[in-house]
């Protein structure tokens, strides 16, 4: 089967940083996306990882280790408007439909 | 520049009716298509996706059918709509090497 594990939940006050891990085990890999959806609303795209290490695009970053499997979204300077649910997504496959995460809701408080 | 379209944004319908969600874009062409449902604070369900006209995929076998009639156009249908089928619908594309795009999503409740 294919599956990706993230936490569930995750809390954090302002101006902190927060990570959200992301382990994946799928019948093929081309690449890790990550997805952020605020309550009620459809997900946005946040980042692209096809290749081992960290993309970085304002506040947030998001790295890959291919051989572990493993990659996560580290988001800085953590302000209100980012608590919200936070999705990796795998690309199995060419021409297939991305595998996504449960999801990891995101608290922050002030 | 692209833009999606789904419609309705919410929808209440009794058990055993029909169901038709309907999904378009604009300023691309031949999109991959999906359907993905979210059951409440639940991950996302890949429905059905289609790589070209008349070219459905389905990942979960269910009362639900997907139809593409035209390139830019995804169609979502029930012809007896169960209570599980209850969820926020959503609509998306893409191209080659591109991110996924989704629509506003369809919350449906089966009564």
């Amino acid at each position: 089967g294919q599956s990706l594990e993230q936490p569930s939940e995750v809390t954090a006050v302002e101006g902190a940083i927060v990570q959200i891990n992301c382990t994946y085990q799928t019948s093929g890999f081309y690449g890790l996306s990550w997805y952020q959806q605020h309550d009620g609303g459809a997900p946005t795209f946040l980042s692209y990882n096809a290749l081992d290490g960290l993309e970085e695009t304002g506040r947030f970053s998001s790295f890959l280790s291919r051989s572990d499997s493993y990659g996560y979204l580290l988001l800085q300077e953590l302000q209100m408007k980012d608590s919200a649910s936070y999705f990796c997504a795998v690309t199995a496959q060419a021409g297939t439909a991305l595998i996504f995460g449960k999801g990891t809701t995101l608290s922050v408080s002030s | 520049s692209q833009t999606i379209h789904q419609w309705p944004a919410t929808l209440v319908q009794p058990v055993g009716s029909p169901l038709s969600l309907e999904c378009t874009v604009e300023g691309t062409s031949n999109p991959n298509l999906y359907w993905y449902r979210q059951a409440a604070g639940r991950g996302l369900q890949l429905l059905f996706y289609s790589v070209g006209i008349g070219q459905i995929s389905s990942e979960v076998p269910q009362n639900l059918s997907a139809s593409r009639p035209q390139d830019r156009q995804f169609i979502l249908s029930s012809k007896k709509l169960l209570l599980s089928d209850s969820g926020f619908y959503l609509c998306a594309w893409s191209v080659p090497n591109s991110p996924l795009h989704f629509g506003n999503g369809t919350r449906l409740t089966v009564t």
